[in-house]
């Protein structure tokens, strides 16, 4: 059964670009939640999608857009790259809606350089 | 939502049980407890939930006092491989999934 996968693993770019990452939730999840780590500090929620669409929305700008896929796979885009965009972006499935009492499950995250 | 506060960092011997304590003071009726553990380079990774009293699993306990502003979560004998980040976040079911992380306890285990 394999878990929360996300790719790509490493992501290098310069500012202004466009760039999109991607996630496969664990079998049988519906919920994807993405995710906004950097360095030294904990995961900032960024949004989250269930039944293709965006459910929940943190403190990020509109830059930070999203997609779900019928089959539960979810992607993550950011417009106009900033320095501080770099960071560990993680992906986490939970099941039945992704109620707080359900468990996440998280990817291995993707690491995005913005030079 | 309820913000967390924990120690930033803490020392413990490999064989040792470590306690780490995350306050809560706002904590609403309809919040649950979570404890996640994050390791470098890697996703945070589940250990245990509750709501009141004492849940153990094979990893783990988490301690709740009757006022629920506060939680504990005891590692057994801990090991070197327990060496990483440890996150107490606190949410109900109007947020979902929309933890506040903060920054977490790094507990070191030495040899």
């Amino acid at each position: 059964d394999a878990g929360v996968t996300q790719s790509p693993t490493h992501l290098i770019k310069t500012r202004g670009q466009q760039v999109t990452l991607r996630c496969s939730p664990k079998s049988g999840h519906d919920t994807v939640s993405w995710y906004q780590q950097a360095l030294g500090q904990g995961p900032q929620f960024i949004f989250q999608y269930y039944e293709e669409e965006e459910r929940q929305r943190g403190n990020f700008p509109d830059r930070f857009s999203g997609h779900q896929f019928p089959n539960y796979s979810s992607e993550l885009n950011v417009n106009a790259l900033l320095l501080g965009d770099s960071a560990l972006y993680l992906c986490a499935s939970s099941l039945a809606g992704g109620y707080s009492t359900d468990t996440q499950y998280f990817g291995p995250g993707t690491r995005l350089t913005v030079l | 939502l309820a913000k967390t506060t924990q120690p930033i960092s803490m020392d413990s011997y490999e064989g040792q049980e470590v306690n780490i304590t995350c306050s809560h003071n706002n904590i609403a009726t309809n919040d649950y407890i979570t404890w996640y553990q994050q390791f470098p380079s890697q996703g945070p990774r589940f250990i245990i939930q509750g709501y009141k009293t004492k849940v153990t699993n094979e990893v783990a306990s988490l301690f709740i006092p009757a006022d629920r502003k506060s939680s504990t979560l005891s590692l057994p004998r801990v090991s070197l491989s327990d060496t990483a980040v440890y996150y107490c976040l606190v949410g109900d079911e109007v947020n979902f999934n929309k933890f506040y992380f903060g920054s977490g306890t790094k507990l070191n285990v030495k040899p």
